[in-house]
């Protein structure tokens, strides 16, 4: 399976947007970008995925550049309950036994 | 819909000792899966289920057996636990078909301790 790179941590103000970088460069035709967010000892919840186009949802939005060696999750009005860990991975379209979790970005939003 | 559910939520095991993780879905999902988590890392994959009758192992399955009699029931089972078997324990479902355009839907977990 293809890697996803991720900064360890990021920062944020509350009501502040927040761009959350996701490199894969190794990327096939066939996989999709996919985001987790993990909340303090809960369960990964997911957010939003896509394969080619930018995707809006109503919890974010998700950039892809057109190479597609890169996307970015973007949280329009940070909230406090949105500090969590985020995990971007790439699922193949054929790929039906797992998620390949890394150890993402842990996202910490001051008041 | 409950959506995923798992018990317990702690559980304190002696070495050596066995028991079975519970997870259940109410939504018809055909893909059931179980993660361990341990302090600070991803989550990995210990086994999968692609629908009833079918099992398959992931990344981490030595001591851990699973079974799948039911669309809705995906029971964990720890043989002889070990203290490497410490972890916090998910599991997820997700609708069947091409996986790489569907979400997965987590329980809960399950925090393990093996004294």
């Amino acid at each position: 399976d293809a890697k996803t790179t991720q900064p360890n941590s990021m920062e944020s103000n509350e009501e502040e947007p927040v761009h959350l970088p996701c490199n894969h460069s190794t990327i096939s035709g066939t996989d999709y970008i996919h985001w987790y967010r993990q909340l303090p000892s809960q369960g990964p919840e997911y957010v939003i995925h896509g394969l080619t186009s930018n995707v809006n949802n109503r919890m974010a939005s998700l950039a892809i550049a057109e190479d597609r060696k890169s996307s970015t999750l973007i949280l329009h009005r940070a909230t406090l309950r949105d500090a969590a860990v985020y995990y971007c991975i790439l699922r193949a379209l054929y790929n039906t036994d797992k998620l390949i979790f890394g150890t993402g970005t842990r996202l910490q939003v001051f008041p | 819909n409950a959506g995923v559910t798992q018990t317990p939520k702690f559980q304190v095991l002696k070495t050596g000792q066995s028991m079975t993780l519970q997870c259940a879905q109410d939504m018809n999902h055909e893909y059931m899966s179980w993660y361990r988590q341990d302090p600070g890392m991803g989550l990995r994959l210990i086994h999968y289920s692609v629908g009833a009758g079918i099992t398959d192992q992931g990344e981490v399955p030595n001591g851990y057996n699973v079974s799948r009699s039911t669309t809705e029931d995906f029971p964990l089972r720890l043989l002889s636990a070990a203290p490497s078997q410490t972890s916090v324990y998910f599991c997820a479902s997700s609708p069947a078909g091409l996986a790489g355009d569907d979400e997965q839907y987590f329980g809960p977990g399950t925090r393990l301790t093996v004294t």
